[in-house]
């Protein structure tokens, strides 16, 4: 049992390029959640899903796109690449209960 | 959800307990605390939580006042790698409804020294 995993660690990325987080959960959860955490501030939510197929916006949605076709897996992708979305990403999960899960994070850094 | 405050730092000496106030002044009926922490490079990591009855797992308890506009998570035997960001959320349970996200404040880093 991984628990939640996140592909890739790390990343760096030249602005304008584009690329996608992979976060996996082997806990058969419903809901999955990706956060950004940036130098000297709490997370903040990006985008959730609460089922396979279905996607919603958190509070710093611009600029990243989700998806979410196996109850799984959860995608972000960034389409063009700007040095604000250099971060900490970190995606999570839970079931009904509400203790969320989280995965180790990827350090995103866009020169 | 209710804001929380919290104290920026605190320190422990290992072994010790260590004591972790919140002050959740404006908190509702329905809305429970809950306590992550993060160790330092990692992810966020659930500890516990609770409604209005004291809680107690494996890794601490969390007293809650009887007002409830208080509480304090207790590491009973704080060791060095207790050290870490300790967050107090206050939230209403999900529920099916569409509140699903945590708000994590600056919370507290909490310092175990040898």
């Amino acid at each position: 049992n991984a628990g939640v995993t996140q592909t890739p660690k790390f990343r760096v990325l030249k602005t304008g390029q584009s690329m996608t987080l992979l976060c996996a959960q082997d806990m058969n959860h419903e809901y999955m959640y990706w956060y950004r955490q940036d130098p000297g501030m709490g997370l903040r939510l990006i985008h959730y899903s609460v089922g396979e197929g279905t996607t919603a916006k958190g509070e710093v949605p611009d600029g990243y796109n989700v998806s979410r076709l196996k109850k799984q897996n959860f995608l972000l992708g960034l389409e063009s690449a700007a040095p604000s979305q250099t971060s900490v990403y970190f995606c999570a999960s839970s079931d009904r209960t509400d203790t969320q899960y989280f995965g180790p994070g990827t350090r995103l850094t866009v020169l | 959800d209710a804001k929380t405050t919290q104290p920026t730092s605190m320190d422990c000496a290992e072994g010790r307990a260590a004591n972790l106030p919140c002050n959740h002044s404006t908190i509702s009926g329905n809305e429970y605390v809950y306590w992550y922490r993060q160790i330092h490079s990692q992810g966020p990591q659930y500890i516990i939580h609770g409604l209005k009855n004291n809680e107690t797992n494996e890794m601490a308890s969390l007293i809650i006042t009887e007002d409830r506009k208080s509480s304090t998570l207790i590491l009973p035997h704080a060791t060095l790698r207790d050290t870490a960001v300790y967050y107090c959320i206050v939230r209403v349970a999900s529920s099916g409804g569409s509140n699903y996200k945590l708000t994590f404040g600056k919370g507290t880093l909490l310092t175990v020294n040898p």
